[in-house]
């Protein structure tokens, strides 16, 4: 068990809905990191926030928005979405410092259908 | 630009047979280089971290080489088993706080099989 929790573990919509993911970081950490994988894809980078501030981005598209409440956890919001959309979507934290590790959740298995 | 590359993209091997996967970057100024494992549909675990001044660091039958110098990495399986078989990703940690400082390679899938 990392110690990130993410929520739901599965997720079947339609095209065109919205959903939102959840991420719960370990505890004191205060980077959290979102990441897609799409199918037989690697880990493509989308958003990370530290401590409540968006810190970097990367290919996230204009649909997707993420962001970090005062608790740390974070929700990455995807809307209108499209069958290429569905992936498997991972959080990991850390504590943003130099030597610092990234926990990875269990991801979350979006299906778009 | 900060790039890490791996290869090769994907290995099959034969069980107890040993491989070599291989991580280059360009992250500079570069902290330490983290070999995970992913399971299929499975978040990646940490399996060896190494930081400037090591260049060897082993975790049962998994043994991790650094070149800080010519910044590469190779990830040395031994005596291999079926739950080998994963993902194995190079994870590069730049030098900066806050910032997005982890640069991951796509990953090298391996398939051991009987």
């Amino acid at each position: 068990d990392s110690g990130v929790t993410q929520t739901p573990k599965h997720l079947i919509t339609a095209t065109g809905q919205r959903v939102t993911l959840r991420c719960s970081p370990r505890s004191g950490d205060l980077s959290v990191y979102w990441y897609q994988q799409s199918l037989d894809q690697g880990l493509q980078f989308l958003i990370q926030y530290y401590n409540g501030e968006e810190r970097a981005k990367g290919n996230i598209l204009e649909r997707f928005s993420a962001q970090q409440f005062p608790d740390l956890h974070s929700e990455l919001n995807l809307s209108s979405l499209e069958l290429g959309d569905s992936a498997l979507y991972f959080c990991a934290s850390s504590t943003g410092g130099v030597n610092t590790e990234a926990f990875f959740g269990q991801g979350t298995r979006l299906t778009v259908v | 630009k900060n790039q890490v590359e791996q290869s090769p993209q994907s290995l099959i091997i034969l069980e107890g047979k040993n491989c070599t996967l291989q991580c280059n970057y360009t992250v500079s100024p570069f902290s330490n280089l983290r070999w995970y494992k992913q399971d299929t549909g499975r978040g990646p675990v940490s399996l060896t971290i190494m930081t400037f001044s090591e260049n060897t660091k082993s975790n049962g039958r998994y043994t991790a080489t650094l070149d800080a110098d010519t910044k590469q990495s190779s990830l040395h399986i031994t005596a291999s088993q079926l739950s080998d078989s994963a993902s194995y990703i190079c994870v590069v940690t730049g030098f900066q706080t806050g910032a997005n400082n982890l640069f991951f390679g796509t990953g090298t899938r391996l398939t051991v099989i009987p």
